[in-house]
């Protein structure tokens, strides 16, 4: 595997289900990131860790939990979850963050996710 | 306050002619610029990138050109081909403070026709 894969691609829940969706990169990056893209928004960036450490916390409702066990994987747990929050979870990588080419984020293809 | 916009959803262009999508910011701390492509049902791709010391870069039949009095950056793509068919994201950071923040613009779906 090359690159930032996630996992599952796409993903169906109940609002009283509980899910996690899972980010790993094979770069050797020391930050990682998750964004959600609704339709027609830019994307809006939830968290970020930096060496396994939570650096931002971008006003995200609670029931969204990141969990970053390591530098190479990112968690994204799930529960209670609205119809509203429906949209495509999309995590990144990057060397380091820093503006410039160090901080390129590097994206995988994202997560599908639908809440009935 | 959207600080990145791309005011053109959509561009459609013939194969073999220059493709020229546009971005315009707000923040003039804003010093480094990104361009992403993405597919549907795949990840933004990373394209291409500037300074704010440089006003053109050009990889291949990439050239993205930065005008900061302006505060606005346009991708070129020439010649055209249909594989370039994506929504093209511009994004941008600023050094200090939260750096690592990209800001993106909405999109514009490119359509390449052949």
């Amino acid at each position: 595997e090359t690159g930032v894969t996630q996992t599952p691609r796409h993903l169906v829940m109940g609002m009283t289900n509980k899910k996690s969706l899972k980010c790993e990169q094979h770069l050797g990056h020391n930050a990682m990131y998750w964004y959600k893209q609704s339709a027609k928004k830019p994307l809006e960036l939830m968290f970020v860790y930096s060496l396994e450490e939570r650096v931002e916390n971008n006003s995200v409702p609670s029931r969204f939990s990141p969990e970053c066990p390591n530098s190479s994987h990112l968690f994204l747990h799930l529960h209670t979850l609205q119809p509203e929050d429906s949209a495509l979870y999309l995590c990144a990588s990057s060397l380091s963050r820093v503006a410039g080419p160090g901080g390129t984020q590097y994206f995988g293809p994202g997560t599908r996710l639908t809440v009935l | 306050d959207q600080q990145v916009k791309q005011n053109s959803p959509s561009l459609s262009v013939q194969e073999g002619r220059i493709s020229i999508l546009n971005c315009d910011y707000t923040n003039s701390m804003f010093d480094y610029f990104l361009w992403y492509k993405k597919y549907p049902a795949e990840g933004p791709t990373f394209l291409i990138s500037i300074s704010s010391i440089k006003d053109k870069n050009e990889d291949g039949r990439f050239t993205v050109f930065l005008n900061k009095s302006a505060k606005h950056l346009s991708l070129h793509i020439v010649p055209s081909q249909p594989g370039d068919s994506a929504v093209y994201f511009c994004a941008a950071s600023a050094s200090g403070g939260s750096n690592y923040k990209l800001t993106f613009g909405k999109g514009t779906l490119l359509t390449v026709n052949p």
